[in-house]
């Protein structure tokens, strides 16, 4: 385990159903941060936390509603979506800095039906 | 506009063989370089981070090159395992600038080892 511990693992979900994805860290860090990966694609930001604050929202559709309780926890609510949405996201979290512990999640592998 | 650009897209080679990974970047102003290993369905592990002022930096058997002037960088494996079947990904951290998280992801080497 990296210390970023993404639950679940697996999801399918159909289009009209609402599921949440869950990000923890206790490494102490103080951004965090979720990913869409495709296949054959670079990683896609979708969001950014800095201090529990959203400071970057990456032109995601409505349908992703991210949420940050405090630093340590992350969720990505999910409603709505659509096959193209079908992906591995992932989460990552960053102590201040250079982004030296720059750390992932295992990641939540999404199938939308 | 800040890009990485990996080649082989894909690579197969036999077990005990060496290769070398390559990565191509335009991020300015360039702050720092990662290669990740991304086993399948898993998220991205850290091998190497190097500066500007570092050309090399190693991990066992996996040893990554920097030449900052003509901005390309390498990762070699030496005598490759099973184990070493992932894909690869270069990730440039610019000083600001590139993504809001300050990262250029390339796309990846999809790397299999065969016995």
């Amino acid at each position: 385990e990296t210390g970023v511990t993404q639950t679940p693992r697996h999801l399918v979900m159909g289009m009209t159903n609402k599921k949440s994805l869950k990000c923890e860290q206790h490494l102490g860090h103080n951004a965090m941060y979720w990913y869409k990966q495709s296949a054959k694609k670079p990683l896609e930001l979708m969001f950014v936390y800095n201090f529990k604050e959203q400071t970057e929202n990456n032109s995601v559709p409505s349908r992703f509603s991210p949420e940050c309780p405090n630093s340590s926890h992350l969720f990505l609510h999910l409603h709505t979506l659509q096959p193209e949405d079908s992906a591995l996201y992932l989460c990552a979290s960053n102590p201040p800095g250079q982004g030296y512990g720059y750390t992932f999640g295992s990641g939540t592998r999404l199938t939308v039906v | 506009k800040n890009q990485v650009e990996q080649s082989p897209q894909s690579l197969i080679i036999l077990e005990g063989k060496n290769c070398t990974l390559q990565c191509n970047y335009t991020v300015s102003p360039f702050s720092n370089l990662r290669w990740y290993k991304q086993d399948t369905g898993r998220g991205p592990v850290s091998l190497t981070i190097m500066t500007f002022s570092e050309n090399t930096k190693s991990n066992g058997r996996y040893t990554a090159t920097l030449d900052a002037d003509t901005k390309q960088s390498s990762l070699h494996i030496t005598a490759s395992q099973l184990s070493d079947s992932a894909s690869y990904i270069c990730v440039v951290s610019a000083r600001s600038g590139g993504g809001a998280d300050g990262l250029t992801f390339g796309k990846g080497t999809h790397l299999i080892i065969q016995p």
